[in-house]
């Protein structure tokens, strides 16, 4: 089984803090996801990476940066963290690209509130 | 651009009636289509997906979607509703003939009643 893990469940911070939320994903996927999620807009693109080392913008990228330095670990960052990022963040991994069970697999989320 | 619409944000059955929740999108190209429930205080566990061949889908705990190009559809259903289904459900699409940069709706909450 796929297993996806994220650092936090849940997490407090105050304004203007730097926030880190983890990632962390046991199957040797290339592309993992950042979403987040509010009531009534779903599911909202924050950044994807391909591979190692590399990122891409998703819909909704202002105010968050992402690193991925191993494999197996996908880091979003809050840079000054602000009360309008309060949220539930999900990560996701993704099967390969082409096989049968191409699928985004997703962690249990990190409910992040700021003060 | 991809969509997709999820008709209802929420929707109430009672215990044993037939559940359907409906989904339709738009895509310019042959899409993947996805459900996805979301049990409380917890992430996405797939549900169910389509991608090539036959059109009816089975998936997880009794659900099964249909989908219909012509109508651009692809609801969710499940003959018997359990008081354990109560959830959010989410449909999603990808239009690239992958599960990448997949593009959710809105969501929809179902309510079990006994």
């Amino acid at each position: 089984d796929v297993k996806v893990t994220q650092s936090s469940r849940y997490l407090v911070k105050r304004t203007g803090e730097k926030v880190f939320l983890e990632c962390v994903q046991d199957m040797d996927h290339e592309n993992m996801f950042w979403y987040r999620q509010d009531p009534g807009l779903g599911l909202r693109l924050i950044y994807f990476s391909y591979d190692v080392k590399m990122k891409e913008k998703g819909d909704i990228p202002e105010g968050y940066s992402v690193s991925r330095e191993k494999k197996e670990r996908f880091s979003l960052i809050l840079e000054s963290a602000s009360t309008n990022q309060t949220s539930m963040y999900l990560c996701a991994s993704r099967t390969p690209s082409g096989s049968r069970t191409d699928t985004q697999y997703f962690g249990p989320g990190t409910r992040l509130t700021v003060l | 651009a991809q969509s997709v619409t999820q008709l209802g944000s929420h929707v109430s059955v009672s215990e044993g009636a037939l559940v359907l929740l409906r989904c339709n999108y738009s895509s310019s190209v042959p899409p993947y289509l996805f459900w996805y429930v979301q049990y409380p205080n917890q992430g996405l566990q797939l549900l169910l997906k389509y991608t090539t061949g036959a059109t009816l889908v089975k998936g997880i705990n009794g659900f099964e979607a249909e989908f219909k190009k012509s109508e651009t559809s692809f609801h969710l259903t499940k003959p018997s509703a359990h008081m354990s289904d109560a959830a959010e459900y989410f449909c999603a699409v990808s239009p690239w003939g992958g599960s990448e940069k997949l593009v959710f709706g809105k969501g929809t909450k179902l309510t079990v009643n006994p």
